[in-house]
């Protein structure tokens, strides 16, 4: 399996636009996470899915970001209008439910840099 | 605070040493604990887990976990620089509505030098 894939690997952008990130799990994993990592806050969950459906969006700042999962192979996060404070590594994770308490598999990340 | 609290460090060892990492948690409910590894711009790995308290070692990697404490810890023997990465610690309470939600530490960011 090619594991979590996650595009575009970087992107840069400047504050006002829209960023979209985009991430395909491991096929036959349930749970679907979007994390953020800075050197400040270290990794932080922003939301989560299980079979498609949004459990827990608490992590998401604030209502400019937005996540979706149509399908059980393709996830987005948006960012509408993005703001230089969003620069961070992004990262999606998939799990299956037999381990969905101890491991995710993370993708390689999208660094986003808003200018 | 944090649920999860863990020096950022950063270490740095020669070769050969052994390296102790360390958090410390608030959440009596956590029952899964976790130590990732993280090479430079790459994602997390998972390097090993603990259901508990207890022990449980892995090749040159012990991990501890004093739940009495709130305390766990990762050991890593003889040391390479192969090592070299960030290692974050993870927990989860593993049901209810925190069914699949990890809470990391900042991670620490270990150096092993030749």
């Amino acid at each position: 399996d090619a594991g979590v894939i996650q595009s575009p690997r970087h992107e840069v952008t400047e504050m006002g636009q829209e960023v979209t990130l985009r991430c395909k799990p491991i096929s036959g994993h349930d749970y679907l996470f979007w994390y953020r990592q800075t050197m400040m806050r270290g990794l932080e969950l922003l939301i989560y899915f299980n079979n498609n459906v949004p459990i827990d969006d608490s992590g998401m700042p604030e209502d400019r970001f937005s996540a979706k999962m149509p399908n059980a192979s393709f996830s987005t996060l948006k960012i509408q209008p993005s703001e230089p404070r969003d620069s961070a590594v992004y990262f999606c994770a998939s799990s299956p439910d037999r381990r969905i308490n101890t491991e995710a598999f993370f993708g390689q990340g999208t660094r986003l840099t808003v200018v | 605070q944090k649920e999860v609290e863990q020096d950022p460090g950063p270490l740095s060892v020669p070769e050969g040493a052994i390296v102790s990492l360390n958090c410390t948690y608030s959440n009596s409910a956590f029952q899964y604990f976790m130590w990732y590894r993280q090479y430079s711009r790459k994602g997390p790995e998972l390097l090993m887990y603990t259901y508990s308290s207890g022990n449980k070692e892995d090749g040159r990697f012990t991990a501890q976990v004093d739940k009495s404490s709130k305390y766990i810890s990762l050991f890593i023997r003889d040391s390479q620089p192969s090592d070299s990465a960030t290692y974050l610690c993870a927990m989860s309470a593993g049901r209810g509505s925190t069914l699949g939600r990890l809470y990391f530490g900042r991670g620490t960011q270990l150096t092993v030098w030749p």
